[in-house]
């Protein structure tokens, strides 16, 4: 079946780093990839996305791209904030319209001032 | 424009009663999706309901069910509450659900804890 694997966390960087969290997955098809956010004691933001091979998503800073010869979409941000610190999930939705997102694990990233 | 809703934010019930949890999607959506999210399993899929019928259903048993209402709005339902029912439940609304491209908005979640 369709799976999401995320390098483990938790991240600690400090203010200014460059962040990298790995993504990669496993699917039929071609999925559609997404990045979401999750700040203590709320719900998930949609932060970014692609829909095809060699796309790239960008939000505020963050940037992936759809790499479809290593099954990966890793989530990149040159200079991370405080504010930055959150959960971050990887997510496919499954090609054939299961209208369900499939999610890794999260990884959660601390950023220190 | 109002976000999605979830009621109660807390909830703490006793194992093997049943719990009801409610959702209002954005004005306009019509999808609404629920998961789950527990520490050990991470996010998972439970259902999506789509203009009042069940669109897609993920693997939970069936002491796990939901409706959606002729304004959207979702409620689920879990009857005889087990300790590993403890999570947060995040509802998801959308114009028309993912296969259209239409994002997912989540709400900021119910937390049930079992005892």
């Amino acid at each position: 079946g369709n799976s999401v694997t995320q390098m483990e966390g938790p991240v600690t960087l400090s203010e200014e780093a460059f962040l990298t969290i790995n993504c990669t997955y496993t699917a039929t098809g071609y999925p559609s990839l997404f990045w979401y956010v999750q700040y203590p004691g709320e719900g998930l933001q949609l932060l970014l996305k692609a829909t095809k091979a060699d796309d790239k998503g960008s939000n505020k800073g963050f940037e992936a791209t759809y790499r479809k010869e290593t099954t990966s979409f890793h989530l990149e941000k040159g200079s991370v904030q405080v504010s930055d610190s959150a959960v971050y999930f990887c997510a496919l939705l499954d090609a054939q319209g299961a209208q369900k997102l499939v999610f890794g694990q999260g990884t959660r990233l601390t950023i220190n001032p | 424009k109002a976000g999605v809703t979830q009621t109660p934010r807390y909830l703490i019930k006793t194992r093997g009663q049943q719990v009801t949890l409610s959702c209002s999607p954005i004005s306009g959506h019509r999808s609404v999706s629920w998961y789950q999210q527990t520490p050990g399993q991470g996010l998972q899929f439970l259902f999506e309901y789509f203009s009042e019928t069940q669109r897609n259903k993920g693997n939970f048993p069936g002491r796990f069910s939901g409706r959606q209402f002729s304004n959207s709005r979702s409620e689920m339902n879990v009857s005889t509450l087990e300790l590993g029912d403890s999570a947060l439940y995040l509802c998801a609304s959308s114009l028309s659900g993912m296969r259209y491209n239409s994002p997912l908005h989540f709400g900021n979640g119910t937390r049930l804890t079992v005892t």
